[in-house]
């Protein structure tokens, strides 16, 4: 089975651009979060989306917005990009009552 | 609010000793805890958790964790590391009533040969 995959792995943008990243859960899992991972810390919670409603969402600024699919899928938006911005996206699929996270490999987004 | 802290940013350790990477936790009500790892450039891979039962979980790759609730800590063990384990150990905690989950700052793990 695949896991949950993730793109684009790699992407460049300038301040002030939007970016849009998509993720693919786990077949069959139907929770799909996003976590922003900034070099030399943790992740950090962003959005969790269950049945392509919002269920969480963290201590993000409105630049940052998601969407879950029919299929599952989901995309994370995050507009008038800054330099903090910059980061290791994490994407992780679940099932509610599973209680374990599985992460994809991530988008990494450098913002010049 | 819950949260969890990882008091050593790395630990180095001799293959074929065992390591332990430490956790401490607060939270209100009964603690959901886990322990990722990350290997460069790569996602994060479950280890194992905690949710009741047992104080000894054990998880993938040999871990284990052990659960102390009068000390409100989850300490990640092994008992013979190897050169493979070294990467970076996150633990977690998921935030009562939400999928949220909240990561300490991590460990980096270096097992010398």
């Amino acid at each position: 089975d695949a896991g949950v995959t993730q793109s684009p792995t790699h992407l460049i943008k300038t301040r002030g651009q939007q970016v849009t990243l998509r993720c693919s859960p786990i077949s069959g899992h139907k929770s799909v979060s996003w976590y922003q991972q900034v070099l030399g810390q943790g992740p950090q919670f962003i959005f969790q989306y269950y049945e392509k409603e919002e269920r969480g969402r963290g201590n993000f600024p409105d630049r940052f917005s998601a969407r879950q699919f029919p299929n599952y899928s989901s995309e994370l938006n995050v507009n008038a990009l800054l330099l903090g911005d910059s980061a290791l996206y994490l994407c992780a699929s679940t099932n509610p009552g599973a209680n374990v996270l599985t992460f994809g490999a991530g988008s990494r987004l450098t913002v010049l | 609010a819950q949260s969890v802290a990882q008091p050593e940013d790395q630990v180095n350790v001799a293959e074929g000793n065992p390591l332990t990477v430490k956790c401490t936790y607060s939270v209100s009500g009964n603690p959901y805890l886990f322990w990722y790892v990350q290997y460069p450039n790569r996602g994060l891979q479950f280890l194992l958790k905690y949710i009741t039962g047992d104080n000894l979980v054990k998880g993938s790759y040999g871990f284990e964790a052990e659960f102390n609730k009068s000390q409100t800590s989850f300490h990640l063990k092994k008992p013979s590391a190897l050169v493979s384990d070294s990467a970076l150990y996150f633990c977690a905690v998921r935030d009562s009533g939400t999928y949220k989950y909240i990561f300490g700052t991590g460990t980096r793990l270096k097992v010398l040969a």
